[in-house]
């Protein structure tokens, strides 16, 4: 299962564009990356899911190079209410080991 | 339209108590697992289905079993609890491998 890095912790302002960056080094060919965001006592939610090159939705926009080593997700003008812990997530890549891993997260704090 | 439905909420257990959590889906989805969340840490897998009919161990799975009791529900349960297994636990469902996860609101369990 690919392991994950992520920075612990982020602070930005209100109306910036904020981006947090995800190591998965030893991704595997099929696996697909998965953001997920996580608000204190409160089950995680499903941002964006990608597999190469570039994914938006309305919410967010994630960036994968070619390399597929890295991604990115980006969120757009933040708010106060996105004050959360984001996960990044390698797998989903077919056979029995479909399980999600999930990391320590970051903790995004977004301030006024 | 439910989702993930979590019961109970809260649960306080004596030391070797057992019980046993409830989980639903109601998105007819293949995949079902549990994840518990300890404080200042991301979620760990317990147990995943993959399918209806089939269970497999995740990162934690000792001292729980598990059922998946027909496509819509999986149960946890503790045969006889202890203080290590107060935690969060969260259940979550997927169409499939490659799909986001829908979490439940979650269970918070102590064990004294």
């Amino acid at each position: 299962l690919a392991k994950t890095t992520q920075p612990i912790s982020m602070d930005s302002y209100e109306g910036q564009e904020v981006n947090i960056t995800c190591s998965h080094n030893n991704i595997a060919t099929n696996d697909y990356i998965t953001w997920y965001q996580q608000f204190p006592s409160q089950g995680p939610r499903f941002i964006i899911q990608g597999y190469k090159t570039k994914v938006t939705n309305e919410v967010a926009s994630l960036f994968i190079p070619a390399d597929r080593k890295s991604s990115t997700l980006s969120l757009p003008r933040v708010s106060l209410s996105d004050t959360a812990v984001y996960y990044c997530l390698v797998g989903g890549g077919g056979g029995a080991t479909n399980k999600l891993i999930f990391g320590t997260g970051t903790l995004l704090a977004v301030q006024p | 339209n439910a989702g993930v439905t979590q019961t109970p909420k809260f649960q306080v257990l004596k030391t070797g108590q057992s019980m046993t959590l409830q989980c639903a889906q109601d998105m007819n989805h293949n995949s079902m697992y549990w994840y518990r969340q300890d404080p200042g840490m991301g979620l760990r897998l317990i147990y995943y289905s993959a399918s209806e009919g089939t269970t497999d161990k995740g990162e934690v799975p000792n001292g729980y079993n598990v059922s998946r009791l027909n496509k819509r529900e999986f149960s946890l349960r503790l045969e006889s609890a202890a203080p290590s297994q107060t935690s969060v636990y969260f259940c979550a469902s997927s169409v499939g491998q490659n799909y986001g996860y829908t979490f439940g609101s979650g269970t918070r369990l102590t064990v004294v």
